[in-house]
This record gives C-alpha cells, structure tokens and sequence, in this order.
C-alpha cells in the first residue's frame, strides 16, 4: 500500500531534550516536506526537499533540522525542543515532476513541557 | 502571510444540502488543490485545478478557479454526514509550468453536515 508513514505519532517531552520524527514514503516521490498545524494558524512549511540531500527552508524552520540521506526518509529534528514547538506535524510527499497531489503521513502530536 | 484564506472558517449543514467554500490568494500560481481533513488527521487530496483551467469536477465536487480574482471555490453537492471535515485550499507556485518547493496553505474550512 502507498503511503506515508510517521513514527512517533504521539509525543511528550520536555524542553531541551533532543528529539526525532521519523518520516518514510514508499513511493519513490524525489520531494517531501515538514508541517506543523497550529489553531487559526493553519499548515506552515517548516523544510523541503526535493531530492537527496537537497533541502531547503519553509516558512517557519527556526529551531528544526532536516536530513535527506536516503529518498524514502526525512526526518525532522528538533535539538532543542522548546513549548513553542507543541504542534501537530505532518509528513508530506509527492512526485516532483508536475502537477502533483501531496500524499501526508497521519501526523505527529508533539507536546513540550 | 498565508497565501490562501477560505471564506466561511465554519460551515454546519444539513444532509443533502450543497456546501461552498471559497479560498482567495495573493499571488500568481501554477495550480490549486484542495485537501480534506478529517479531526486530527492528515489531510487528503479531493481535487487539483490548473492555472488555465477554470472548472473540474470529480464525484459531488465542483471546483472553480477565477484568476483574474485570484480566487477559487468548492461546491459539494448533496452533502453527506461523512463530508463533515476541514477543507483547505493549498496554492502551488514553480517555474516552468512545474510545481516544485512551496505549496502553501490556507486555514481552512470547517465543515457540519448534521444529519
């Protein structure tokens, strides 16, 4: 089945500790994506890749990492978690070539304390 | 700022009505897409529109696109229980008639459908 996956999909942490969200796609699309979801903020693009190991900024990347090392991952990485961060994330990929739908992964509930 | 805005933010219905949402932009774009959400999931693609189209249709969805506003809408006709989700309008902009790098949201819609 195609699909975008997403691991942890529920997380509480505490500010400072080091965290990753793993993404995964099983259908070769070149780009992928990080967002967060925020009330009356909607979706904002934090990084973007379309390729391995091309990535680039979004709209809200501060305090977050990325790495495109392999074309099915992207992983988000926050160093340092910070409350601001508590968000619903969401995993995106899609065919670069085109006009294409984005496929999303079912999410990640992040909380910092 | 946000490059789609939807108009109304809520929508509640009843079964077998039409539902319309708009969603405006700012900027030119290659496409249009609309999503669904369903409460705390991830967003699902309903329907795609081109810059140089101005209606598709899928199923019960009816999509617009009025460039000139830099403005599109969503009919869903005959609405059903199960429509009840948040739709959101989502610009694609690239050069070359390609969409790559940013796609951009809106804040959605929240849709009702009592039954």
């Amino acid at each position: 089945e195609a699909q975008v996956t997403q691991n942890p999909r529920y997380l509480i942490t505490v500010t400072g500790k080091k965290l990753t969200v793993t993404c995964s796609q099983n259908m070769n699309h070149e780009y992928m994506s990080w967002y967060r979801q925020d009330p009356g903020l909607g979706l904002r693009q934090i990084y973007y890749s379309m390729n391995v190991e091309v990535t680039d900024k979004g709209d809200v990347p501060e305090g977050y990492k990325v790495s495109r090392k392999e074309k099915r991952n992207f992983p988000l990485i926050l160093e340092s978690p910070s409350p601001n961060q508590t968000s619903l994330y969401f995993c995106a990929s899609r065919r670069l070539a085109g006009d294409n739908e984005q496929f999303f992964g079912p999410g990640t509930r992040l909380t910092v304390l | 700022s946000q490059q789609g805005e939807e108009d109304p933010q809520a929508l509640s219905i009843q079964e077998g009505e039409n539902a319309t949402m708009n969603c405006s932009y700012k900027t030119s774009i290659n496409n249009l897409q609309w999503y669904r959400q369903n409460s705390g999931r991830g967003l699902v693609h309903l329907i795609l529109i081109r810059s140089n189209e101005r209606e598709k249709h899928s199923g019960r969805l009816r999509v617009t696109l009025d460039t000139s506003k830099k403005s599109s809408s969503l009919l869903i006709t005959a609405s059903r229980a199960a429509d009840t989700a948040s739709y959101f309008c989502a610009t694609g902009r690239g050069a070359g008639g390609t969409s790559y790098g940013k796609l951009t949201f809106g804040q959605g819609t929240i849709l009702t459908v009592h039954p």
